[in-house]
């Protein structure tokens, strides 16, 4: 089945240490999407591909970068990470329909902890 | 920036009820999109609504593009133990991005 892969689904890191989330799809979507959701909050997009063109979000800390080596591969970077950076991310993608990105699917998530 | 309002915040219904959510925006939107997402898992995309007045139903879930174009609603029917989760609306506009709902916290009493 075409899907949208995180891993890992948890990770641990320490304050300070860079961290990497990954995310695969087999959809072979051109966007790819990563969000920042806490607590029962909705997802809060940090930046997304379409196709190799990065599109960083205003309110994006600096701290958190991503790397699009392919179409199937996204990876989220979280160089420096704080205690408030624990949160699950969420990759999602989209492909053309009728002319607009509208529908996402995401993945399972990866949840976050700093310690 | 944009924003939908979303309610209600949470509702704690006995299984078997019906359950009706809304969503409303003070723009207009292109696309209505509505999520659950389970705990510790990412959101899943129920029904998608294209044209205004659009009513699409996916098993016991409705869903309506509102006439206006700024507002959705989903019901869901005879609800049942596995509905419980957050329900997120989102729109889209424009360009590649979603604005969502502050999502409904829904649980249900078996």
């Amino acid at each position: 089945d075409a899907m949208v892969i995180q891993n890992p689904r948890y990770q641990v890191t320490q304050f300070g240490k860079p961290v990497t989330l990954s995310c695969s799809q087999t959809l072979n979507h051109n966007v790819m999407y990563w969000y920042q959701q806490k607590s029962s909050q909705a997802p809060k997009l940090l930046f997304h591909y379409y196709d190799k063109d990065f599109n960083n979000e205003a309110d994006t800390p600096d701290n958190f970068q991503s790397r699009r080596p392919n179409t199937s591969f996204c990876f989220l970077d979280i160089r420096s990470p704080g205690l408030g950076d624990a949160a699950m991310y969420l990759c999602a993608t989209s492909g053309l329909a009728g002319g607009t990105h509208n529908e996402q699917f995401f993945g399972p998530g990866t949840r976050l902890t700093v310690l | 920036g944009q924003q939908l309002n979303q309610s209600p915040q949470s509702m704690f219904i006995q299984e078997g009820e019906d359950v009706s959510m809304n969503c409303t925006s003070s723009s207009i939107f292109n696309t209505w999109l509505w999520y659950k997402q389970d705990p510790g898992e990412g959101p899943v995309l129920l029904i998608a609504l294209y044209k205004a007045g659009e009513l699409t139903s996916n098993g016991r879930l409705t869903a309506q593009f509102g006439i206006t174009r700024k507002d959705s609603f989903l019901n869901i029917s005879a609800s049942i133990p596995s509905d419980v989760g957050i329900y997120f609306c989102a729109g889209h506009k424009y360009g590649n991005k979603l604005v969502f709902g502050a999502g409904t916290i829904l649980r249900v009493k078996s």
